[in-house]
């Protein structure tokens, strides 16, 4: 069966440090992996989609990145956090799909406080 | 891009009582998924439904694609429904990304 972990899954950090959230999932090959965002009382934003390794879309202009060294393995990333930052973080997977309704599975997710 | 509004907001009810959250979106969609989150935060898939009408346990999903709005009703609540209910479609026909609706807080108190 498939699993998806992420981690950690909370984080403090200071202001102008560096971030980085791994996501792997297991059990499926070539998914579709997203990042999300859940800001404090508002809704899921997607913050970055990705089809296959190294091929990365970027839904919101921000200071965060996001890579997929590998096919299963999709992180989030930053040079220098701002207050914003702040939120719960979600990674998802989805299986490719052509004219097919889909299914999103979430992880965990990672609640990172920025201090 | 979709708009997705839900309603209510926030939703108090007594055990046992029927409960009905509200999804309405601007743009026609394949597929609208309701999403169960729960207080520590994790996400779980509740439904996906296309058409018509979906059930599981006491959980009813509903959706009318012309009227372009989904229901979720809960039969018979229970306090360990409480949860943020989210709903959410694709921004646009085909896409594969979705947008959520801001959530429905749902408090079923024993």
């Amino acid at each position: 069966s498939q699993t998806i972990h992420q981690w950690p899954a909370t984080l403090v950090q200071p202001v102008g440090s560096p971030l980085s959230l791994e996501c792997t999932v297991e059990g499926t090959s070539n998914p579709n992996l997203y990042w999300y965002r859940q800001a404090a009382g508002r809704g899921l934003q997607l913050l970055f989609y990705s089809v296959g390794i190294g091929q990365i879309s970027s839904e919101v202009p921000q200071n965060l990145s996001a890579s997929r060294p590998q096919d299963r393995q999709f992180i989030l990333s930053s040079k220098k956090l701002l207050l914003s930052d702040s939120g719960f973080y979600l990674c998802a997977w989805s299986v490719p799909a052509s004219g097919v309704p889909y299914e999103q599975y979430f992880g965990p997710g990672t609640r990172l406080t920025v201090t | 891009k979709n708009e997705v509004e839900q309603s209510p907001q926030n939703l108090t009810a007594q055990e046992g009582e029927f409960i009905t959250i509200n999804c309405s979106y601007s743009v026609g969609i394949s597929a609208l998924h309701w999403l169960q989150q729960h207080p520590g935060g994790g996400i779980v898939s509740l439904f996906m439904l296309s058409s018509g009408k979906k059930k599981h346990g006491r959980l009813i999903a509903t959706i009318n694609i012309q009227e372009k709005h989904s229901s979720l009703h809960i039969t018979a609540s229970h306090p360990r429904d409480s949860a943020v209910y989210i709903c959410a479609v694709p921004p646009q026909g085909g896409s594969e990304k979705l947008v959520f609706g801001k959530g429905t807080k749902l408090t079923v108190n024993p």
